[in-house]
């Protein structure tokens, strides 16, 4: 099993691109996150989905958008890219729902906004 | 306000010493507690978890960590360190009703041989 996979590992945006982050899991999981880690920060929760279907607001959604494609498979867009969106991001999932779980994290995204 | 706190951002040990890395948090309600580790150029494993029961948990790579509700606290020690211990180590804990890992700044832990 590969886990969580996340592409691109890199990427270099200019100011008002677009871009979609995908993430997909192999391990039948329900629950999917993404998360953005900053220097010197722990990873704060952009957006998660309960299950095939539902997607949330985490603790800093403002300026991404999700999609749930299936159920391996969740994305994060950025519409128009700004320089606090540089960061390192991290997609994870989980069999069951938040708490109940262990979440399993992907290798991250590095993504840099000029 | 809900946060997590680990104490030591950086710390350096000699090969076989022992490690503590302190952990608080501060919640209201039960919560789970965990404990991640990034090695360089890898993503973030699990260490260990505490859900219930025994206080006292044990992870991979000889790491176990304690659990004491009176002081909110969630500690991971491990009593000899390798060089390959070198990483960054995460305190996260998620409210049982919630989705949400809260993560801690991380702490990063440099072996020197």
């Amino acid at each position: 099993n590969a886990g969580v996979t996340q592409t691109p590992k890199f990427q270099v945006l200019k100011t008002g691109q677009s871009m979609t982050l995908q993430c997909a899991q192999d391990m039948n999981h329900n629950s999917m996150y993404w998360y953005r880690q900053d220097p010197g920060m722990g990873l704060r929760l952009i957006y998660y989905s309960a299950s095939e279907g539902t997607t949330d607001k985490g603790e800093v959604p403002n300026g991404y958008n999700v999609s749930r494609l299936n159920k391996r498979e969740f994305s994060l867009r950025l519409e128009s890219a700004a320089p606090s969106q540089t960061s390192v991001y991290f997609c994870a999932s989980s069999e069951l729902q938040g708490a109940s779980d262990t979440q399993y994290f992907g290798p991250g995204t590095r993504l840099t906004v000029l | 306000a809900q946060s997590v706190s680990q104490h030591n951002h950086h710390v350096i040990l000699s090969e076989a010493a022992s490690l503590e890395l302190g952990c608080n948090y501060s919640y209201g309600g039960t919560v789970n507690l965990f404990w991640y580790v990034q090695y360089p150029g890898q993503h973030l494993q699990l260490l260990l978890k505490y859900f219930s029961g025994d206080p006292l948990v044990k992870g991979i790579k000889g790491f176990e960590a304690e659990f004491i509700k009176s002081k909110f606290s969630f500690n991971l020690r491990k009593p000899s360190v390798q060089w390959s211990d070198t990483a960054e180590y995460f305190c996260a804990v998620i409210k049982t009703s919630g989705y949400a890992l809260n993560f801690g700044k991380g702490t990063s832990l440099l072996v020197t041989p």
